[in-house]
């Protein structure tokens, strides 16, 4: 099946720092979705994004199929940004999503 | 509030017991999805029903169970709880159920004593 990689795996940022954070993903995709999961456990949906850019605020993503990678930037950074950011992805015929191992955010006052 | 809804948010039970969990899916979803969520396993794939039907299944024991209902709603069924069994579970839905965007509810969390 499709292997899904995100790195780093953890990061600690000062407050109003810029990060970016990548997902590399085995096999060509029909859905790619990046989740923030909050203290709280709570899955936070904050792009669905197969391929090309999208941005909303601070977060903005870029998935290049082809190259079968993802990059999700986060920037000015805020404390409310820590916790678990997820990439997940379907592929093959069906349609269940493979998520990645996480990266662990924690922005720093 | 992603409009993915989940019942109860917390459930502690112990080894042995049998418990429901229940879902309900964004207005105008028809295809549901369950996934367990373990220290261990990470994020992880159960099953799939999309208007009433099973369409696929993933890494889910034969002690558990689900069904979509009519009115589009899900329940997981877990038997025979082992303490392995703790977990977050999340149910999520999409519109059809063909590499749609997947919203997720807020999860119940399980702890078997």
């Amino acid at each position: 099946g499709i292997q899904v990689e995100q790195s780093p795996p953890d990061l600690i940022l000062q407050e109003g720092a810029n990060s970016t954070l990548r997902c590399n993903f085995s096999d060509s995709v029909n859905n790619l979705q990046w989740f923030h999961q909050n203290p709280w456990g709570q899955l936070i949906n904050l792009f669905y994004i197969p391929s090309g850019t999208k941005q909303n605020g601070r977060l903005s993503a870029t998935t290049v199929a082809t190259e079968r990678y993802s990059l999700l930037y986060i920037s000015s950074s805020q404390t409310t940004d820590s916790g678990v950011y997820f990439c997940a992805v379907v592929g093959g015929a069906t349609n269940k999503l493979i998520f990645g191992t996480g990266t662990l955010l924690a922005v720093q006052p | 509030d992603s409009g993915v809804t989940q019942t109860p948010k917390h459930l502690i039970t112990a080894t042995g017991q049998r418990v429901t969990l229940r879902c309900s899916p964004r207005s105008g979803d028809l295809s549901v999805y369950w996934y367990q969520q373990s220290l261990d396993q990470g994020l992880q794939f159960l099953i799939q029903y999309y208007n009433g039907e099973e369409r696929a299944k993933g890494n889910i024991l034969e002690r558990f169970s689900a069904q979509q209902f009519p009115d589009l709603h899900s329940e997981l069924n877990l038997s025979s709880l082992e303490l392995g069994d703790s977990a977050l579970y999340f149910c999520a839905s999409s519109v059809l159920e063909d590499s749609y965007e997947q919203y997720f509810g807020p999860g119940t969390r399980l702890t078997v004593t």
